[in-house]
């Protein structure tokens, strides 16, 4: 198994650009989850999903959007590149509900 | 207002000594806790988890416990290793919740 993926390793985008940044997983989870975490903080949720075609916001929604239309695929979509959204994004996905998140290897972002 | 709080941004600790990472709460709704280890250039993996309704947690190496009326929880490892070097995260949640709370996180280097 491969866990969860994601896709690319690492960008450079200029203000105003757009990109998806690709989480897959092969776990069969029904829950998945994008994440932020800027320089010396902790994660901060975007968005997270409970099933395909059900998303609904974390604590930082604004500047993101996704979708969830099979189990395995959870794009994140950023419209407007701000320099605000330089971070690094981690996809997870959980079996359910009360069980613990596996994480991917995470998405450096660069914003200039 | 930061709802999970890791007050010590690092820790410094002789290999064979006992390590010891401190959380604190302000949502006394949180029932559920975790700890999840994160190494460069890589995504959190999972520690180990209390419920309110223990005190304590083991798990070899590792244990956690869990003060609710001070709303604090620390992360014990016994001995420390230096692969034990590493960002320490503390999360919390409701157990019937699918969204975590994660603290900033402490850097633990365990020298040899």
């Amino acid at each position: 198994n491969a866990g969860v993926t994601q896709t690319p390793k690492f960008r450079i985008l200029k203000i105003g650009q757009s990109m998806t940044l690709q989480c897959t997983q092969d776990m069969n989870h029904n829950y998945m989850y994008w994440y932020r975490q800027d320089p010396g903080m902790g994660l901060k949720l975007i968005y997270y999903s409970v099933g395909a075609g059900i998303t609904d916001k974390g604590e930082v929604p604004n500047g993101y959007n996704v979708s969830r239309s099979t189990t395995e695929d959870f794009p994140l979509r950023l419209e407007l590149a701000a320099p605000s959204q330089t971070s690094v994004y981690f996809c997870a996905s959980s079996p359910t509900v009360a069980e613990t998140q596996y994480f991917g290897p995470g998405t450096r972002l660069l914003v200039l | 207002d930061q709802q999970v709080k890791q007050n010590s941004p690092s820790l410094s600790v002789q290999e064979g000594r006992i390590s010891i990472l401190n959380c604190d709460y302000t949502n006394s709704m949180f029932d559920y806790f975790l700890w999840y280890k994160k190494y460069p250039a890589e995504g959190p993996t999972f520690l180990i988890s209390i419920s309110s309704i223990k005190d304590k947690n083991e798990d070899g190496r590792f244990t956690v416990f869990l003060n609710k009326s001070a709303k604090h929880l620390s992360l014990h490892i016994v001995p420390s290793q230096p692969g034990d070097s590493a960002v320490y995260f503390c999360a919390a949640r409701l157990i019937s919740g699918s969204k975590s709370t994660f603290g900033d996180g402490t850097t633990l280097t365990v020298k040899p």
